[in-house]
């Protein structure tokens, strides 16, 4: 069974630049995750996604971030314009359900904000 | 609001020896707790999923229990060796609300383990 898959790997952009990120999870799995890990910290949950609808978005930065799951399988999540401070690692999630299932993680696109 | 807490946040140990990872939360109204390592620049690999009903659950040589009710996991490595050394992070998962189903995570443990 493939893992979670994510694009690019990294990306270096100037401040007030936009950003895009995507990820595919693990086929079946309804559920998915985009998470943000700053250096040194645990990774904090952005927005989760129900199929193809938004059940949490309560941290999510929506001045600037916005994220979709068209047909409730890839998802895109972009950043506009992007600020220093979120120059992190963003993980991509997903797990069967919403509840006993095991989440599993992407290897993450580490972005870098000059 | 959930807090998660791991105790030690570094260990340094030779190899051979048997470690205990501490882990509490302050919300015991969990679907499960997941055990994670973190090697440097990669992502997250699950290691063990505890559901709130269990108190216990092995895989090889790592073993973690669950106490719900007093917020607390402990993940013990037996004869650890050089190639556990990574951070190793626990997340309880939310139930109920409108969240339910998130996972909040501790800043981790940073274990190394030197030959």
């Amino acid at each position: 069974e493939a893992g979670v898959a994510q694009s690019p790997r990294y990306k270096i952009i100037e401040k007030r630049q936009s950003v895009a990120f995507w990820c595919n999870p693990i086929s079946g799995h309804a559920t998915l995750y985009w998470y943000q890990q700053i250096l040194g910290q645990g990774p904090k949950l952005l927005i989760q996604f129900q199929n193809n609808g938004v059940v949490d978005d309560s941290q999510l930065p929506k001045d600037r971030f916005s994220a979709e799951r068209l047909k409730g399988v890839d998802s895109t999540l972009k950043i506009q314009p992007a600020k220093l401070e979120d120059s992190a690692v963003y993980l991509c999630a997903s797990s069967r359900t919403r509840s006993y299932n095991e989440q599993f993680f992407g290897p993450g696109t580490r972005l870098t904000v000059l | 609001k959930q807090e998660v807490t791991q105790i030690p946040a570094a260990l340094s140990v030779p190899e051979g020896e048997n470690l205990v990872l501490n882990c509490s939360f302050t919300d015991s109204a969990i679907y499960n707790l997941q055990w994670f390592r973190q090697d440097p620049g990669k992502g997250l690999t699950s290691l063990l999923l505890i559901q709130s009903s269990q108190r216990e659950q092995t895989s090889g040589r790592l073993n973690a229990s669950l106490d719900k009710s007093s917020g607390r996991s402990t993940l013990y490595i037996a004869a650890s060796q050089p190639g556990d050394s990574a951070t190793y992070l626990c997340a309880p998962r939310r139930a109920g609300g409108t969240s339910y189903g998130k996972l909040t995570f501790g800043q981790g443990t940073i274990l190394t383990v030197h030959p």
